[in-house]
């Protein structure tokens, strides 16, 4: 089976830095993905990892430690309209390379 | 432009009237999926095919069929709807299988009412 924890809810400051953390259990890991989600719209890709470290891409950043099954997401600089829901989501070898869906973690920006 | 498409996006129905959620995807990817998305429980995977003919059950296929008869099209099927499948449905597609980083395309949603 497979287990990802996730924060329910965060809350930041306009041009702070925030780190959301997400754990997993899986048997056959290949990955892990963060989407951004604003409410009522479709998941959007924010970064993938497969071996452990981090990954940039501009005000975001993901980590991974597949020893720990741990990773985070950072964001950076943050803006209003990165208030959102953020998905922390496993792929697994098995059942065709589905992927696994945290609750998400709803973060909240505020000025 | 790349794209997944549902239909429709918004609908309200009575329990036990068969409907259908067609998904349609333009970039020519082997493997498609439907989720629901529930408050306080994320993404579920419903079923997912690999490739044209090829379907598998997700983690909560019960009440849901599907069928891939042509590799753009991934309809959802409720032959009987009740109201727990009241939600938001999203059809995903992406290249290839695993081993990579394909990202997933998520249609737009569909909000789905059953009363």
């Amino acid at each position: 089976g497979q287990n990802i924890d996730q924060p329910t809810e965060m809350t930041a400051t306009e041009g702070a830095i925030v780190q959301i953390n997400c754990t997993y259990q899986t048997s056959g890991f290949n990955g892990l993905f963060w989407y951004q989600q604003h409410a009522g719209e479709a998941p959007t890709f924010l970064s993938y990892n497969v071996l452990d470290g981090l990954e940039e891409k501009g005000r975001f950043s993901s980590f991974l430690s597949r020893s720990k099954g741990y990773s985070y997401l950072l964001l950076k600089e943050l803006q209003m309209k990165d208030s959102a829901s953020y998905l922390c989501a496993v792929r697994r070898s098995n059942s065709g390379y589905a992927l696994n869906f945290g609750k998400g973690t709803s973060l909240l920006v505020t000025p | 432009e790349a794209q997944v498409t549902q239909n429709p996006r918004y609908l309200i129905t009575v329990t036990g009237k068969k409907l259908t959620v067609t998904c349609s995807q333009n970039m020519n990817h082997e493997y498609m999926s439907w989720y629901r998305q529930d408050p306080g429980l994320g993404l579920r995977q419903i079923y997912y095919s690999m490739n044209v003919e090829v379907t598998d059950k997700g983690d909560v296929p019960e009440g849901y069929k599907v069928s891939r008869k042509e590799k753009r099209n991934f309809p959802l099927i409720l032959e009987s709807p009740s109201p727990n499948q009241t939600s938001l449905y999203f059809c995903a597609s992406r290249t290839g299988t695993g081993g990579s980083g394909n990202t997933i395309y998520f249609g737009e949603g569909s909000w789905l009412t059953v009363v």
